[in-house]
């Protein structure tokens, strides 16, 4: 069965800090695919990003970058210089191959302070 | 950018009633999924539906519940008689394709059960 763990229930930061939010996932299948999304307190799920197994490259995006680890099963999201805009709900997914269901982590709440 | 549009955004019943929510995918996507979010916990997988069939669900997805796609562009999902715990957000996602597992999100609709 597939399982993703986010051990941080809650984090609060003070702008301009970095911030990691730290995902683990555990899974059986070869091919897989590994997702970050944020909801903001209007609730939606914003999309940001998706990563597939055979790819363990780091991405950065702005402020946002994520590192992924096959051999730890870790693929954690780090955010530089933090915003208050950044203060949400960000919830790790995993999913394997094929248009199968997303699995999603418990989620990290992060509030960042002014 | 096509997304995906869900109504209501708020929809409050009383226990017992029945109500239908209701989703237009992105036009030309074609698998098709509702997911759910109890206040504050993690999102969860409800049902996946493909080629006018329902191709997975999860244990959450009892007789109470059941999808359709009555006319070629919305999604359904329909609770026969609404429970307390019914209480959540409920997100629809559409895929375009089986690659890659991209799947879109709706902005939710939330339902309260008095």
């Amino acid at each position: 069965a597939q399982k993703v763990t986010q051990a941080q229930t809650e984090i609060s930061v003070v702008e301009k800090e970095d911030v990691t939010l730290d995902c683990v996932y555990e899974t059986r299948d070869t091919t897989y695919y590994l997702f970050w999304y944020k909801q903001p307190p209007s609730g939606e799920l914003v999309f940001l990003i998706r990563r597939n197994s055979f790819d363990e490259q780091n991405e950065i995006s702005g402020r946002y970058s994520w590192n992924f680890q096959k051999s730890t099963s870790s693929f954690n999201f780090t955010i530089t210089a933090s915003q208050v805009v950044d203060s949400a709900v960000y919830f790790c997914a995993l999913s394997g191959s094929g248009n199968t269901p997303l699995v999603f982590g418990k989620g990290t709440r992060l509030s960042v302070i002014a | 950018e096509p997304e995906v549009t869900q109504t209501p955004s708020h929809q409050v019943t009383q226990m017992g009633q029945e109500v239908i929510l209701r989703c237009v995918p992105i036009s030309n996507h074609l698998y098709f999924y509702w997911y759910r979010q109890i206040l504050g916990q993690k999102v969860e997988f409800l049902v996946s539906f493909y080629n006018n069939e329902i191709s997975e669900k999860s244990e959450i997805f009892d007789d109470q519940f059941s999808v359709e796609r009555p006319d070629g562009s919305n999604f359904t999902l329909k609770i026969r008689s609404t429970k307390l715990e019914d209480s959540a957000m409920y997100f629809c996602a559409s895929s375009p394709r089986e690659v890659y597992n991209e799947q879109f999100f709706g902005p939710g609709t939330r339902l309260t059960v008095l």
